[in-house]
């Protein structure tokens, strides 16, 4: 599976969008990227994933640039709450034996700012 | 719904015990999980259960054994600990017949291993 690079860490002022960037340069035309977060202390929470296109949800939204070398996560609205590693990950899609192994990174660590 | 448990949340074993880390899931996934977390590190995959009656080897399985009790349940034992495995483990669960793996994590044991 692709290896991905995350800076260590960001400071976001709080009601600002935070932008977080990911290279995947490697990243297959059958790999999915997921964003995960992990709050202090407390196990990691899916945010969102994506393979070609853009993707939003209600907690982020996911831009992939069209060679799918690299993304970014964008939480419109920083809150306190938002503080947290986040991981951006590369797997295969789909339902196979090689779907199972997600691989966390040390992450970004973002810190939102009031 | 409570999601995923996992039982204890703190635990101190002297060097050479055994113990068995308890996981359990309430949303019918076919897939769990079982991962260790050192202090300033990402998270890392011990064994894995794709379906109910399989386990799997991850990234850190030595030292470690695994149980998948039935649809619900997936524990881990230490036979013998050592002070490496000084950590913080977390059980996650997942459906992987959407096409993709959104995970679902416990809220962890936190070992210490003297």
């Amino acid at each position: 599976d692709a290896k991905t690079t995350q800076p260590p860490s960001m400071d976001c002022a709080e009601g600002r969008a935070a932008n977080l960037p990911c290279n995947h340069s490697t990243i297959s035309g059958n790999e999915y990227v997921y964003w995960y977060r992990q709050i202090h202390s407390q196990g990691p929470q899916y945010i969102i994933h994506g393979l070609k296109n853009n993707e939003t949800n209600e907690m982020a939204s996911l831009i992939i640039t069209e060679d799918r070398k690299s993304s970014t996560l964008i939480l419109p609205h920083a809150t306190l709450r938002d503080t947290a590693v986040y991981y951006c990950i590369v797997r295969v899609a789909g339902s196979g034996a090689g779907s199972y192994q997600l691989t966390f990174g040390k992450g970004t660590k973002l810190s939102v700012i009031p | 719904n409570a999601g995923v448990t996992q039982t204890p949340k703190f635990q101190v074993l002297k060097t050479g015990q055994s113990m068995t880390l308890q996981c359990a899931q309430d949303m019918n996934h076919n897939s769990m999980y079982w991962y260790r977390q050192d202090p300033g590190m990402g998270l890392r995959l011990i064994y894995y259960s794709a379906s109910e009656g399989t386990t799997d080897k991850g990234e850190v399985p030595n030292g470690y054994n695994v149980s998948r009790l039935n649809k619900r349940e997936f524990s881990l034992r230490l036979e013998s600990a050592a002070p490496s495995q000084t950590s913080v483990y977390f059980c996650a669960s997942s459906e992987l017949d959407r096409g993709y793996n959104e995970q679902f994590f416990g809220p962890g044991t936190r070992l210490t291993v003297l």
